[in-house]
């Protein structure tokens, strides 16, 4: 258990479907994070979160869409992806957005399918 | 963030001691050495950090010569259960830099 909590564990959706992944930490950090990570890649930087603003997206295709409404929570909502979007997506948090030296704190990730 | 160099695969056997070694001859000097570790469909988890010389926890071990151009994450008697991927990170708190996860070094323990 590192703190930071993931939800759902694993989601099939179909091109046209719209869902949300969930991502909950709870250890007081400032910063949340949202990576990508495709079969045998590299960790790839979505969106960064500090105390509740984007600081930082990496050219993130407009279907993902992130939402942080408090420092604790964050969101990534999905809309007619594709296939190639198939792939495990982790949250991670630290005390503020100032990685490596700050420590990330990652949840177990979503794995999601696209049909 | 300066750029990192690790070997893409080791294979070691249960009860050895395991040394991983990350090349970074671009460091800055306020960059940090930071390493994690992640097992299949997990999320990293934070082994170990340093500056310079010898930094030592309950799991690692890490070495970092004096020109600081390098370091080695050392695993003291591994087990099957460190089969794992292992990144190593160098950068600086106070610069903007982009967070980079490099390809890391996949570690696979014998029996």
């Amino acid at each position: 258990e590192t703190g930071v909590t993931q939800t759902p564990r694993h989601l099939v959706m179909g091109m046209t479907n719209k869902k949300s992944l969930k991502c909950e930490q709870h250890l007081g950090h400032n910063a949340m994070y949202w990576y990508k990570q495709s079969a045998k890649k590299p960790l790839e930087l979505m969106f960064v979160y500090n105390f509740k603003e984007q600081t930082e997206n990496n050219s993130v295709p407009s279907r993902f869409s992130p939402e942080c409404p408090n420092s604790s929570h964050l969101f990534l909502h999905l809309h007619t992806l594709q296939p190639e979007d198939s792939a495990l997506y982790l949250c991670a948090s630290s005390q503020d957005s100032q990685p490596p030296t700050d420590t990330q704190y990652f949840g177990p990730g979503t794995r999601l399918t696209v049909l | 963030l300066a750029k990192t160099t690790q070997p893409i695969s080791m294979d070691s056997y249960e009860g050895q001691e395991v040394n991983i070694t990350c090349s970074h001859n671009n460091i800055a000097t306020n960059d940090y050495i930071t390493w994690y570790q992640q097992f299949p469909s997990q999320g990293p988890r934070f082994i170990i950090q340093g500056y310079k010389t010898k930094v030592t926890n309950e799991v690692a071990s890490l070495f970092i010569p004096a020109d600081r151009k390098s370091s080695t994450l050392s695993l003291p008697r591994v087990s099957l259960s460190d089969t794992a991927v292992y990144y190593c990170l160098v950068g600086d708190r106070g610069r903007d830099d982009k967070i980079i996860f490099g390809k890391g070094t996949r570690l696979h323990i014998l029996p």
